[in-house]
């Protein structure tokens, strides 16, 4: 059974500084998404990360896969207060290129930007 | 924002009554999908559909169906609805975008039940 663990589950950071978000996950996939949640938003698409090795970057936010180790990363430079939110990591049930769209998130990191 | 709508946004309902929930889709878009959000769970998958009349279970479909007798509609019913039920039902379509199909999400529906 498929597992994706995210940790922090709560990040407070001042503006500037660096940190990293962390999802593992326990059975192979081929594909790794990240999304953000604005509070009582709905869910918007950050990346898609499709191979190892894969790094995406969009401005401050950069997120990176390894397969063998089953751990993405989202990283955040130089932090700012509108990336305040809560970022989810979800992965696809598939592997081995048979996707199934069939997504299991993560809880949920809690994103606190203080200025 | 994939031309996805959800109906309705908010309900108050009480237990043990029948709800139903209706997502609507103007792309065309093949997948679709049902989940819940709650606190300490993320989002977990009720049910998916990969075409009319062709549904699946998720999950945590127990308690839930759906239906979809059309491309743009997908209704999720409640048939007597639970306390443990209480929760924000997001629906979701996948589409080809960046290389891979990625799933974008309706504005979200917010079911209380007392």
């Amino acid at each position: 059974e498929l597992k994706v663990e995210q940790n922090p589950l709560f990040l407070s950071m001042q503006e500037g500084k660096n940190y990293t978000i962390y999802c593992n996950y326990s059975t192979t996939s081929d594909r790794l998404y990240w999304y953000r949640q604005d509070p009582g938003k709905s869910l918007e698409s950050l990346f898609v990360l499709l191979s190892n090795g894969a790094v995406k970057q969009e401005g401050r936010l950069m997120a990176s896969l390894d397969t063998k180790a089953r751990l993405s990363t989202l990283h955040i430079t130089a932090a700012v207060h509108d990336l305040s939110a809560t970022y989810f990591c979800a992965v696809d049930k598939g592997n081995y290129g048979g996707a199934t769209n069939k997504l299991i998130f993560g809880t949920g990191t809690l994103l606190a930007v203080q200025p | 924002d994939a031309g996805i709508t959800q109906s309705p946004r908010h309900k108050v309902t009480e237990t043990g009554t029948p709800v139903t929930l209706r997502c609507h889709q103007t792309e065309n878009h093949r997948y679709m999908y049902w989940y819940r959000q709650d606190p300490g769970h993320g989002l977990r998958l009720i049910h998916y559909s990969y075409g009319v009349k062709d549904t699946d279970k998720g999950e945590v479909s127990d308690g839930y169906s759906v239906s979809r007798s059309k491309t743009e509609d997908f209704l999720l019913t409640l048939e007597s609805a639970t306390s443990s039920q209480t929760s924000v039902y997001f629906c979701a379509i996948s589409q080809w975008m960046r290389g891979a199909y990625e799933q974008y999400f309706g504005p979200g529906t917010r079911l209380t039940v007392t």
